[in-house]
């Protein structure tokens, strides 16, 4: 009953330091999604995958890089973190075979930018 | 372009009272899906209730209930019988049911329930 899978769940950087979140799902999910969280501002789109080898800009795209790496896994990257990227970053999942299937969310990745 | 409004910040319940929470969107797809989402100070997102924009009537999961008025493009959620545990940020969710995979959510609402 693992469901959506998200490391690390806390992490401090430095500015210009780069780093992966990982996210991992078993629920043979099509789709996968990466959100951030700040207060206030609720949960914006960065990239989703539709499918594996696909990947599709979201809301807030600048600044991050992914890989749907197979259908289970989802990355996502800092190439050079800065203090804006503090925020709390949840990976989701969903079956979109019908358009009705809920996301599933990791517990998310409380990240802070120094 | 498509949106999801939540007006109300913050509210405040009294513990066994019903409180309805707002939710208006806009959207140009002629199909949609609307979900609420629940997070509670642990901060995972669970997931509430569905409703269909062609669903004929309002979803019921237990003491959650969805006011659905299509024609004012609003779905607002109801929470009967309110305990201590419901307090939390709750979130309105929309996606259309074909094309794009994107859900659009709203800014939330935190709710506090009074014992």
């Amino acid at each position: 009953n693992a469901g959506v899978t998200q490391t690390p769940k806390f992490q401090v950087l430095k500015t210009g330091q780069s780093m992966t979140l990982q996210c991992a799902q078993d629920m043979n999910h099509n789709s996968m999604y990466w959100y951030r969280q700040d207060p206030g501002m609720g949960l914006r789109l960065i990239y989703y995958s539709a499918s594996e080898g696909t990947t599709d800009k979201g809301e807030v795209p600048n600044g991050y890089n992914v890989s749907r790496l197979n259908k289970r896994e989802f990355s996502l990257r800092l190439e050079s973190a800065a203090p804006s990227q503090t925020s709390v970053y949840f990976c989701a999942s969903s079956f979109d075979g019908l358009g009705n299937q809920p996301q599933h969310f990791g517990d998310g990745t409380r990240l802070s930018i120094l | 372009a498509q949106k999801i409004t939540q007006t109300q910040p913050g509210m405040f319940v009294q513990e066994k009272e019903a409180v309805t929470l707002d939710c208006t969107y806009d959207t140009s797809d002629p199909s949609y899906g609307l979900f609420w989402y629940k997070q509670p100070s642990s901060g995972e997102m669970i997931f509430l209730i569905y409703q269909g924009s062609y669903d004929q009537q309002n979803a019921t999961e237990g003491r959650y209930s969805l006011n659905f008025q299509k024609a004012r493009k609003s779905a607002n959620l109801v929470i009967s019988a309110s305990q201590l545990g419901d307090s939390a940020m709750y979130f309105c969710a929309m996606r259309p049911t074909s094309g794009t995979y994107k859900y659009i959510f709203g800014t939330g609402t935190r709710l506090k329930v009074l014992a």
